[in-house]
């Protein structure tokens, strides 16, 4: 079937540092990509998303880079807080269903 | 900022048992959605329902599960004989549209269900 996923389970950081996650998904028809943030013992918190007609997008500290051509989506988050440790999910949404494919989930950790 | 609420937060439950979770969507939503998130694993779809009916389901959604809009506010997850590997975070989530079309789907903050 088709899945989205993430290359590595964890990524250590320095704060201040940046921070790059990966995503590889494997469904070229997915139109609309979202990475997610979840806290322990908490429910997923959207960050930003990305439609497959731009291959970036800014928010605040974080930019969304999607390339269609090897299929990988990626999240920068510019100077790595402690509050950023969390696991980041990678999602696609199956094309006007609404039913979001996740990937496996990274695990952030921010060394202070 | 508005919010999607779930009860309850953790339940402990014995096997065989009836199970309902409750979830308020954000009141301007149409769309709404169950998740589960197994221990440790990432979050999987379960169900979508819109407009009193069941959009999609995936194959984990089996004749045990149910969901229903009793009211105007909320919606329910019903698991009717609970097992053991039915033991993870159950998520609601909710949204003003289908698909993407530039909605942003909200997540609740979880019910735990433990299956003893």
């Amino acid at each position: 079937g088709e899945s989205v996923g993430l290359h590595l389970p964890t990524l250590s950081v320095q704060e201040g540092d940046n921070s790059i996650i990966n995503c590889a998904y494997s469904n070229s028809a997915s139109d609309y990509f979202i990475w997610y943030k979840q806290e322990s013992g908490k429910g997923p918190q959207f960050i930003i998303d990305i439609r497959s007609n731009m291959d970036k997008r800014q928010g605040q500290r974080v930019t969304v880079l999607l390339n269609k051509t090897v299929k990988h989506l990626s999240l920068q988050i510019a100077a790595t807080q402690p509050g950023d440790s969390a696991v980041y999910f990678c999602a696609e949404i199956a094309s006007n269903t609404g039913k979001l494919i996740f990937g496996q989930g990274t695990t952030l950790q921010v060394k202070p | 900022e508005p919010e999607v609420t779930q009860t309850p937060s953790h339940q402990v439950t014995q096997m065989g048992q009836e199970v309902i979770l409750r979830c308020v969507p954000i009141s301007n939503h149409l769309y709404f959605y169950w998740y589960r998130q197994i221990l440790g694993q990432k979050v999987e779809f379960l169900v979508s329902f819109y407009n009193n009916e069941i959009s999609e389901k995936s194959e984990i959604f089996d004749d045990q599960f149910s969901v229903e809009r009793p009211d105007g506010s909320n919606f329910t997850l019903k698991i009717r004989s609970t097992k053991l590997e039915d033991s993870a975070m159950y998520f609601c989530a909710s949204s003003r549209d289908p698909g993407p079309s530039g909605n942003t789907i909200y997540f609740g903050e979880g019910s735990w269900l433990t299956v003893v």
